[in-house]
């Protein structure tokens, strides 16, 4: 595997549920991030972690909560989750925090009923 | 608060016509970059520009970054229909690690 693999690529979830998506890169880099795209809104940033500490909670509800083990992996555990949450989550990573470029996963789309 | 505004917000052309894509912010930003996202997938890197007035060519793809760090342009010459995509501005600002993204242009170039 290289670069960004993000799983489960769909994800289909009831509002009382509890799930994770799974994001891991392959670059060697320090720091991970999530994403969340709607439709008609801009990409916007959610959870930053530099050397698996987070960095950044971008007032994000509780029912999204995050977890990176390491500088390779990082999930989205989902509970509770309302119809408005459905939306293309993204992974990113980057060699640090503030350096320039991203290299993002394919994404997981989920949608709550 | 920081914003992105992309314009067109949509644009369908034909294959061979020219296009420019405007990325416009009243916030000075240390970096700027352009990535290109297909349907299902990710954005794709496709430039980073950091110097105002910075000008990068990437085959039939212009960028450009405005003198005082505030907008960026893409152009394409001659698109086709591989160009079709989701065409995405982010920007960094100095001494943050946050990009903030634009809000899109949706390119379809039609054979």
């Amino acid at each position: 595997e290289t670069g960004v693999t993000q799983t489960p690529r769909h994800l289909v979830m009831g509002m009382t549920n509890k799930k994770s998506l799974k994001c891991e890169q392959h670059l060697g880099h320090n720091a991970m991030y999530w994403y969340k795209q709607s439709a008609k809104k801009p990409l916007e940033l959610m959870f930053v972690y530099n050397f698996k500490e987070q960095t950044e909670n971008n007032s994000v509800p509780s029912r999204f909560s995050p977890e990176c083990p390491n500088s390779s992996h990082l999930f989205l555990h989902l509970h509770t989750l309302q119809p408005e949450d459905s939306a293309l989550y993204l992974c990113a990573s980057s060699p640090s925090v503030g350096t320039y470029e991203q290299y993002f996963g394919p994404g997981t789309r989920l949608t709550v009923t | 608060t920081q914003l992105l505004e992309q314009s067109p917000q949509f644009l369908s052309i034909q294959e061979g016509e020219n296009l420019t894509v405007y990325c416009n912010s009243s916030s000075v930003f240390s970096s700027l970059q352009w990535y290109r996202q297909e349907p299902g997938e990710g954005p794709v890197l496709l430039v980073t520009v950091v110097t105002g007035g910075e000008v990068k060519k990437l085959k039939r793809l212009t960028f450009q970054f405005g003198d005082a760090r505030k907008d960026s342009s893409l152009h394409i010459t001659a698109a086709q229909p591989g160009d079709t995509g989701l065409y995405l501005c982010a920007g960094v600002s100095g001494g943050t690690y946050k990009y903030i993204f634009g809000t899109g242009t949706r390119l379809k170039v039609l054979a």
